[in-house]
């Protein structure tokens, strides 16, 4: 089945910094990357995603690349706030016919310094 | 605030015991899915259903089981329950069975003692 890794698993970096979070997948027909922003005790928050005929998507400070060849996808946040500061998920799907279950990502902790 | 409900927000009970929590999707979503949280796994998906019928199942023991009504809102019932079930239980719903832009719950907490 599916696999996805995640890194780094913490990432610290000073307001204004840009932040990376990479991920590999191991199933070449998923199709589906969504990226999911968790604040302490609260519901996943979708933030953005990708499917799997786009290269990149851009929205505001957030983007998301995608590298099918290589079966990895990351998420870039540029000039980041401490509001930024919270654990964030990827996760990759089939998404096609009438399954569409996410296998997700350890998730990576960034914490953003004023 | 996603749309999507679920309650109670905390259950805390003891080994053995049988639990059921709620999820009620966001309005015109027809896929609910049940998720669990826990330190150690992360996020694992548990179950899809779609307008009532089970379309996917993950690594949920037999112990659980689930169901979605005609009103669309779904149940996840945990029985026998072990100190090692206490975790967070997230439900998320899309409109579609594919699987794209699924909204999450606020979740459960379930603390087995």
């Amino acid at each position: 089945g599916e696999n996805v890794e995640q890194h780094p698993s913490t990432l610290s970096v000073q307001e204004g910094d840009s932040a990376v979070i990479k991920c590999t997948y191991s199933d070449s027909a998923s199709n589906y990357f969504p990226w999911y922003k968790q604040e302490l005790g609260k519901r996943p928050q979708l933030i953005i995603d990708i499917r799997s005929n786009v290269g990149e998507k851009k929205d505001q400070r957030i983007a998301v690349t995608l590298n099918k060849t290589a079966k990895h996808f990351s998420l870039h946040i540029t000039e980041t706030q401490p509001e930024d500061s919270a654990v964030y998920f990827c996760a990759a799907s089939k998404s096609r016919g009438s399954q569409g279950n996410l296998i997700f990502g350890k998730g990576t902790k960034l914490s953003v310094k004023p | 605030d996603s749309g999507v409900t679920q309650t109670p927000k905390h259950l805390i009970t003891a080994t053995g015991q049988r639990v059921t929590l709620r999820c009620s999707p966001r309005s015109g979503d027809l896929s609910v899915y049940w998720y669990q949280q826990s330190l150690d796994q992360g996020l694992q998906f548990l179950i899809q259903y779609y307008n009532g019928e089970e379309r996917a199942k993950g690594n949920i023991l037999e112990r659980f089981s689930a169901q979605q009504f005609p009103d669309l809102h779904s149940e996840l019932n945990l029985s026998s329950l072990e100190l090692g079930d206490s975790a967070l239980y997230f439900c998320a719903s899309s409109v579609t069975s594919g699987g794209a832009e699924q909204f999450f719950g606020p979740g459960t907490r379930l603390t087995v003692l």
